[in-house]
């Protein structure tokens, strides 16, 4: 069992380039979501989906996209990178039905530097 | 809209002490509560939860919280402290009358073992 698998690991990008993180997890997950990592200020929501066309803002939106195709993928897109989203993204997901008790499964995080 | 305080970025204790780490949160609805470890360079992983019933939570690695509604508290203790317990603790809250259901994190506390 794969889990949740984020890709790349590691990318550096220049300010106003654009790219996209991937998330992809393998255990019929109705719900998953997106959150950035700065020190001193936890885990922040981005943006999250429970369920294939159904996707809604976290926390800290501005400046990403997404959408939910399928149930297995959950893309992350940065339309024009400011040194501002320089920080550890973690994408994690729970099993249906949604419900504010089931447990989040992390991917292993991917780290964006924007000089 | 909920929210979590965790008190003290960081804690330092000896080999063998109590882990007390401290977390608050705020809910207008009866909250579900989460503490998650995270390893370096790994993702989060599930300590333990409060959902319903008995307030005292066991969890893994001989942890344990214990929900206390009237001080709106679910602090994080270890009544002896390992080395391997070294790691960032995170305290997270979810309600159960969102169908969204996403979870919300603290700000983290890392926690130190000295030999």
């Amino acid at each position: 069992n794969a889990g949740v698998t984020q890709t790349p690991k590691f990318q550096v990008l220049k300010t106003g380039q654009s790219m996209t993180l991937q998330c992809a997890q393998d255990m019929n997950h109705e719900y998953m979501s997106w959150y950035r990592q700065d020190p001193g200020m936890g885990l922040r929501l981005i943006h999250y989906s429970v369920g294939a066309g159904i996707t809604d803002q976290g926390e800290v939106p501005n400046g990403y996209n997404v959408s939910r195709s399928t149930t297995e993928d959950f893309p992350l897109r940065l339309l024009s990178a400011a040194p501002s989203q320089t920080s550890v993204y973690f994408c994690a997901s729970k099993p249906g039905p949604v419900s504010g008790a089931n447990v989040l499964t992390f991917g292993a995080g991917s780290r964006l530097t924007v000089l | 809209a909920q929210s979590v305080t965790q008190l003290g970025s960081h804690v330092s204790v000896s080999e063998g002490a109590l882990v007390l780490l401290r977390c608050n949160y705020s809910s207008s609805v009866p909250p579900y509560l989460f503490w998650y470890v995270q390893y370096p360079n790994q993702g989060l992983q599930l300590l333990l939860k409060y959902t319903t019933g008995a307030t005292l939570v066991k969890g893994i690695n001989g942890f344990e919280a214990e929900f206390k509604k009237s001080e709106t508290s679910f602090h994080l203790t270890k009544p002896s402290a390992h080395m391997s317990d070294a790691a960032e603790y995170f305290c997270a809250v979810s309600d159960k009358s969102s169908s969204a259901s996403k979870i919300i994190f603290g700000s983290g506390t890392r926690l130190s073992i000295r030999p």
